[in-house]
């Protein structure tokens, strides 16, 4: 999987809108962007994934940006649950639909919010 | 419906003795992965099951860890003469065929004295 790069911590305010980016210069065209965050003391969780158009779902939003060299995930109005290590994946996608191997993590985006 | 779980929540134990860490999946998930997370790090891919075979076992760290799915559904990682170096949380995930999304369990944190 490519790499991706994220910065190491970010700090909002509850109730406002979390804008969380992700860079992947080296990006093929055949790998999805995904998203993951991992709450204190649980495994990580799926968020959200996207190859090139925008996506929304009941957790969040995926901005791709237009050269998939980069992408935003953002939390519309965030709450003191959403606070998380927040992590920006490429996968390739197989032939099947489904991804094989396993997650490359970094160290992924310390999410606090404050009350 | 029910998650990914693993038994045991925790486990202590002393440098040089073995260990069995053990994954349950979701019920019908056919990939199984196994995660190592240190303190301050993301989780650190180990192994992956479709079916019974292991498809990727890459990233076994030494011929200390072996992992196994005999029948398809449960998996066990096990630690030979266990090193303090080898304390972490041990994450375990699976998904649906065709599908590539992880569902993650809560882990085993293991300590070695």
């Amino acid at each position: 999987d490519a790499k991706t790069t994220q910065p190491n911590s970010m700090e909002s305010n509850e109730e406002e809108p979390v804008h969380l980016p992700c860079n992947h210069s080296t990006i093929s065209g055949t790998d999805y962007i995904h998203w993951y965050r991992q709450l204190p003391s649980q495994g990580p969780e799926y968020v959200i994934h996207g190859l090139t158009s925008n996506v929304n779902n009941r957790m969040a939003s995926l901005a791709i940006a237009e050269d998939r060299k980069s992408s935003t995930l953002i939390l519309h109005r965030a709450t003191l649950r959403d606070a998380a290590v927040y992590y920006c994946i490429l996968r390739e996608i197989m032939y099947s639909g489904g991804g094989a191997d396993g997650l490359t993590f970094g160290k992924g985006t310390h999410l606090i919010i404050q009350p | 419906g029910a998650g990914v779980s693993q038994t045991p929540s925790n486990k202590v134990t002393e440098k040089g003795k073995y260990v069995e860490l053990r994954c349950d999946p979701i019920s019908g998930h056919t990939a199984l992965y196994w995660y190592r997370q240190s303190l301050g790090q993301g989780p650190e891919f180990l192994i992956y099951f479709q079916g019974t075979g292991a498809a990727d076992d890459s990233g076994l760290p030494n011929d200390r860890f072996f992992a196994v799915r005999p029948e398809g559904s449960v998996s066990t990682l096990k630690i030979q003469r266990t090193e303090r170096g080898d304390s972490a949380v041990y994450l375990c995930a699976s998904s649906a065929p065709s599908v590539d999304t992880q569902y993650f369990g809560p882990g085993t944190r293991l300590t070695v004295l």
